[in-house]
């Protein structure tokens, strides 16, 4: 079965622009959650959704935005993008349910000029 | 709110060294707990996990075992190997909550 598979693998945006992440999770994974992974640390909670309603959000501007489509599929998108925005963005999915593993994808490398 | 520390990397041994990598945490009620690894150029893979106190999670020869009263999940393998060269992420997970939350991780180098 194929994995938790991101497009795209690179991205390189200059500071003001907009992008879209996407994300295709896990046949019969109905939960999608992003992380953003800047260089040199632990990935970070964006969104979490099931069943197209966002479950949960992390400390992250308004300026991110995410939805779930009724596939499952996913994505992630950034307004206004910031230096700051250069990271490595992660999307796992899981079978809904508390203690669930997530499983992850390749992740996307946004770099931002 | 919830945390984890990691040990400060990176780590640095010769192949079929014992490794430990210390990881504690901080939570309210009783989380799960997992250990991430990320090869170069590469998303996280799951390496193990526990769900409970006392619990054992172990995958190709890492070990973890959940320990409530130290607030502890330290990996251990008794033989690395090069291939085991990547970043590793200790996380948990709270009881009704899908939000994973992670340690800044540590590099593990190990050579022939």
């Amino acid at each position: 079965d194929a994995g938790v598979t991101q497009s795209p693998t690179h991205l390189i945006k200059t500071r003001g622009q907009q992008v879209t992440l996407r994300c295709s999770p896990i046949s019969g994974h109905k939960s999608v959650s992003w992380y953003q992974q800047v260089l040199g640390q632990g990935p970070q909670f964006i969104f979490q959704y099931y069943e197209k309603e966002e479950r949960g959000r992390g400390n992250f501007p308004d300026r991110f935005s995410a939805r779930q489509f009724p596939n499952y599929s996913s994505e992630l998108n950034v307004n206004a993008l910031l230096l700051g925005d250069s990271a490595l963005y992660l999307c796992a999915s899981s079978l809904r349910g508390s203690n669930q593993p997530q499983h992850f994808g390749d992740g996307t490398r946004l770099s931002i000029l | 709110g919830n945390s984890v520390t990691q040990m400060e990397g990176p780590v640095t041994l010769s192949e079929e060294a014992f490794l430990t990598i210390n990881c504690t945490y901080t939570a309210t009620g009783y989380p799960s707990l997992f250990w991430y690894v990320q090869y170069p150029g590469e998303g996280l893979q799951l390496l193990l996990k526990a769900t409970k106190a006392d619990d054992k999670g172990s995958n190709k020869g890492f070990e973890a075992t959940y320990r409530k009263e130290t607030t502890s999940f330290h990996l251990e393998k008794g033989s690395v190997q090069v291939s085991d060269s990547a970043v590793y992420f200790c996380a948990l997970l709270q009881g009704g909550s899908e939000k994973l939350v992670f340690g800044k991780g540590t590099k593990l180098t190990v050579n022939p």
